[in-house]
């Protein structure tokens, strides 16, 4: 059980375009999600947190309106990258922390987003 | 904000041998999860083991242990009888108890850890 998925696992688009990311939890139900952000052989940066059916609270740096969350349901939250730009080219990867656990938090495979 | 160091850019072992890899904190927090995870090539994020910071005794889950200093804000991970299959980059990750940041995890920059045949 606990598990979370990303589709698409990868995608690559054209620079200028927008490309929307999905976050599944498959079994159980998730208040919250986190996305964050990994580039080659560095850690995870958290991005931004959201709680579904409220707006996403972004990290310090992070573009709001570049990156847009949104977690309608309890088992979905999507990440839209707009207007996509070469150096937005990197690993994202969604958490999912199960409702009413503290400590529950599952990860999802990651989709690599290549931006030519 | 609360800051993980992970000092140990890279580390190898031996097949069957024992590595101990370090982790320091730093938070003004007394009540807090701190993380083991492991990401092999593939970068599905993969919970090695879990401790409290409430509880004295150190967490273990089968080869692998911690110990957890929490005055001196440490907590590294030894892993025993090293296998093939524990090559991968390992990450100490913290996460506060209080509910305002949504219990989100801050990652230390992570140990690439090699293991020999």
């Amino acid at each position: 059980g606990a598990v979370v998925s990303q589709h698409p696992s990868w995608v690559i688009c054209k620079s200028g375009t927008s490309v929307k990311i999905e976050c599944r939890s498959l079994d159980f139900q998730a208040t919250t999600m986190f996305w964050y952000r990994q580039f080659p052989k560095q850690s995870l940066m958290l991005m931004a947190t959201s709680n579904e059916g409220s707006k996403a609270t972004y990290e310090q740096g992070v573009e709001k309106d570049k990156f847009l969350i949104n977690h309608a349901s309890l088992t979905l939250s999507t990440l839209t990258v707009t207007s996509a730009h070469p150096e937005d080219s990197s690993f994202y990867i969604c958490s999912a922390r199960k409702t009413g656990t503290v400590y529950e938090q599952y990860f999802g495979p990651g989709t690599r987003l290549t931006v030519t | 904000a609360q800051t993980v160091t992970q000092s140990q850019p890279e580390m190898s072992v031996q097949e069957a041998e024992t590595v101990t890899l370090s982790c320091t904190y730093d938070t003004s927090e007394s009540d807090y999860y701190l993380f083991w995870y492991k990401q092999p090539p593939s970068r599905q994020m993969i919970l090695v083991i879990r401790q409290e910071a409430y509880k004295q005794q150190n967490a273990t889950e089968n080869r692998f242990s911690v110990n957890f200093q929490k005055a001196a804000k440490s907590f590294s991970l030894k892993i025993s009888d090293s296998q093939l299959g524990d090559a991968a980059m390992y990450f100490c990750a913290y996460r506060s108890a209080i509910s305002n940041s949504g219990y989100a995890l801050n990652f230390g920059k992570g140990t690439s850890l090699l293991v020999t045949p």
